[in-house]
């Protein structure tokens, strides 16, 4: 099975700055990989996904993540925060079970960001 | 196309009942799964159905059970209610191709067990 640690339970930034959010992922194939966003109230919204086409994936809303395969990792990164990007943020990755792929996700990331 | 909905979206229940909840997924999905998200815990995964059948199931007690109707259409039930059932229910929906594929979340059922 695989596994998922987002390191930080919250991350606080000022208006402006980067964005930094940690996932690191446990895998012994090649994984499909997942950011998504949840704000308040509401349920998680995808923001980008890793599925080996390129390393560096782009998605909405600014964000961006690198898929490191030496590194374990797929940080989340957004060069200049808005008051907007608080919220929650899940790391998932892909597992096939039973035919189909359930992916695992992380604890979550609570961005808060201060004007 | 409309998204994933999901009903009713709060509901306070009492130790001991039990409780029924609804999901509609996003029109051409055949998939649809079930999560439990709580502060403790995060998100768990419940269950997952594929045209009409069970494809994958979390380690959740047998008082959580599932099905999927001909339209796609999912309800999630739970019996003899649990203090620790309160959470925040989601449902997501996808195609059921597999590889990279995305789910796509309702926003959720919030049940409230006193």
């Amino acid at each position: 099975a695989q596994s998922v640690t987002q390191l930080g339970s919250h991350v606080s930034v000022s208006e402006g700055a980067l964005v930094l959010l940690r996932c690191n992922y446990s895998s012994s194939v090649p994984p499909y990989l997942f950011w998504y966003v949840q704000y308040p109230n509401q349920g998680l919204q995808l923001l980008l996904k890793y599925t080996s086409a390129a390393t560096l994936v782009k998605g909405i809303n600014g964000f961006e993540a690198e898929f490191k395969k030496s590194e374990t990792s797929f940080h989340l990164t957004k060069p200049s925060a808005h008051m907007s990007d608080a919220a929650e943020y899940f790391c998932a990755v892909s597992d096939q079970s039973g035919g189909s792929y359930i992916p695992t996700f992380g604890r979550g990331t609570s961005l808060i960001v201060h004007p | 196309k409309a998204g994933v909905t999901q009903t009713p979206r709060y509901l306070i229940k009492t130790r001991g009942q039990q409780v029924t909840l609804s999901c509609s997924p996003i029109s051409g999905h055949r998939s649809v799964s079930w999560y439990q998200q709580t502060p403790g815990q995060g998100l768990q995964f419940l269950f997952e159905y594929f045209s009409e059948t069970q494809r994958n199931k979390g380690n959740f007690p047998g008082r959580f059970s599932g099905r999927q109707f001909s339209n796609s259409r999912s309800e999630m039930n739970v019996s003899t209610l649990e203090l620790g059932d309160s959470a925040l229910y989601l449902c997501a929906s996808s195609l059921g191709q597999g590889k990279g594929e995305t789910q796509y979340f309702g926003p959720g059922t919030r049940l409230l067990v006193l």
